[in-house]
């Protein structure tokens, strides 16, 4: 099983500033790597697929980078809605695997 | 619009059997995998199961494995989840998700709660 890991577990951070969150695979996951932002209550939202293409409607200042074990998620100005869970996750190998995700909060 | 309508969940005593279905609309559903996703209350995503979109090939955690069983209807455009012998650790709110290029999950259901209790 690929595990990924996610870090920081806590961001703390101001609207208007850049967020960089960062995800480790155990091995190899090439590109097929997903990230999804969460809010409470919520169903979580598809942000980007394949490391680095936006989700259809995913606003340009959420993007992606990174292949093989390292991942990031980068949004470029935190804007109010912004303040959510974030998590990735692989689909490389079965079992489909997500990170256990980081929490971007208002500082 | 692509709209995944969640029934079934509920309250069941440990031991006990529940059948999830998702109802599938906006878009071909006989064309696209289809998953299922939990979330124990606060705590992290789990994937649970992935159907193909023939239903020829299924996927599970191995948390599951022997005791759920994924299927779906592609003639109605729903998705099922059979799940027996449930325990205490099967409870979270449980979502189906559209898969894309099997690989990501690019829609998803509004969830059921399902609490396996005594």
């Amino acid at each position: 099983e690929i595990v990924l890991t996610q870090s920081p577990a806590t961001l703390s951070l101001s609207p208007g500033e850049r967020a960089t969150l960062s995800c480790r695979a155990s091995q190899s996951v090439s590109s097929y790597l997903a990230w999804y932002q969460q809010k409470p209550g919520q169903a979580p939202r598809l942000l980007i697929y394949h490391a680095s293409n936006r989700a259809t409607g995913i606003p340009a200042r959420f993007s992606g980078s990174g292949s093989g074990t390292d991942f990031t998620l980068t949004i470029s100005s935190l804007e109010p809605e912004d303040f959510a869970v974030y998590y990735c996750q692989q689909r490389s190998n079965w079992p489909l695997t997500f990170g256990g995700g980081t929490q971007v909060e208002i500082k | 619009e692509v709209q995944l309508l969640q029934s079934g969940g509920g309250l069941i005593q440990p031991g006990g059997s529940l059948r999830l279905s998702c109802a599938a609309s906006g878009f071909t559903f006989s064309s696209y995998a289809m998953s299922w996703v939990r979330q124990a209350p606060g705590k992290g995503l789990e994937w649970v199961s992935t159907v193909s979109a023939y239903g020829d090939l299924t996927y599970y955690a191995d948390s599951v494995k022997g005791r759920f069983t994924i299927s779906r209807d592609n003639s109605n455009d729903t998705l099922f989840l059979q799940m027996n012998s449930l325990r205490a650790e099967d409870t979270a709110v449980y979502h189906c998700a559209k898969m894309v290029s099997v690989a990501a999950l690019d829609h998803w259901g509004q969830g059921t709660l399902v609490t396996v209790s005594s």
